[in-house]
């Protein structure tokens, strides 16, 4: 079963405007992790965000806040003002633990375009 | 701070030849890498999970033979890609968690494989 789900495969944005990638989630840890990374067309794959699952606050890191909605698995990346240089891949991740230790589980990703 | 670095970040080699790939954390102790694979337009696969001073930890479907992963130190993990073909031929990103975060992981910049 898909443990992490991004149902937008491409999204469009004006620049200056805001967006909403989703990403839905399926654990049963009670302590888990949610990422999110930006990856470019040159492949480096960069940090944006993270969000535990006992955080009650929602994370915010400069124009990038999540929103985290624990009881319905969601923790979508808003991303405030957008710049032509957003324009990239998204990844949503979420690590949990296994049997051998920590796992990281990324979603198939939402490619972001972002029109002047 | 939290720099990862990826040697070599280009190979083309032919088939049936072994491909070594470094992953080094370069301003901090990592007692946990992983190396993933990501294949045109997809997600990223983890491979395996490395623990420095034990064995790797790999995940269904990786054969531990072809890919060989050593991780020797804090600092440094390598991946070979043993008797390459063409079908190896991918993306290959690893990444390295800080000992003693469990928060996040550092990305390398990746190293692009082609496989003749």
């Amino acid at each position: 079963a898909q443990k992490i789900t991004q149902t937008q495969p491409g999204m469009f944005v004006q620049e200056k405007e805001a967006v909403t990638l989703d990403c839905t989630y399926d654990t049963s840890d009670q302590s888990y992790g949610l990422f999110w990374y930006k990856q470019p067309s040159s492949g480096e794959m960069i940090f944006l965000i993270y969000q535990g699952s006992y955080d009650e606050q929602n994370a915010t890191e400069g124009r990038y806040s999540l929103n985290f909605q624990k009881a319905r698995k969601s923790a979508n990346l808003v991303i405030s003002a957008s710049q032509l240089g957003d324009s990239a891949m998204y990844f949503c991740a979420m690590r949990e633990r296994d049997n051998y230790g920590q796992n990281f589980v990324f979603g198939p990703g939402t490619r972001l375009s972002v029109l002047p | 701070g939290a720099v990862v670095s990826q040697h070599p970040s280009w190979v083309i080699c032919k088939s049936g030849t072994s491909v070594k790939i470094e992953c080094r954390s370069l301003d901090f102790q990592a007692t946990t890498m992983f190396w993933y694979r990501q294949f045109p337009k997809q997600s990223l696969m983890l491979m395996a999970t490395s623990n420095e001073g034990s064995k790797a930890t790999y995940e269904q479907g990786v054969e531990k033979d072809k890919f060989l992963i050593n991780h020797a130190s804090l600092t440094l993990s390598t991946l070979t890609v043993t008797s390459a073909h063409p079908e190896d031929s991918s993306f290959y990103i690893c990444s390295a968690s800080p000992t003693g975060s469990r928060e996040t992981q550092y990305f390398g910049p990746g190293t692009r494989l082609l496989v003749l």
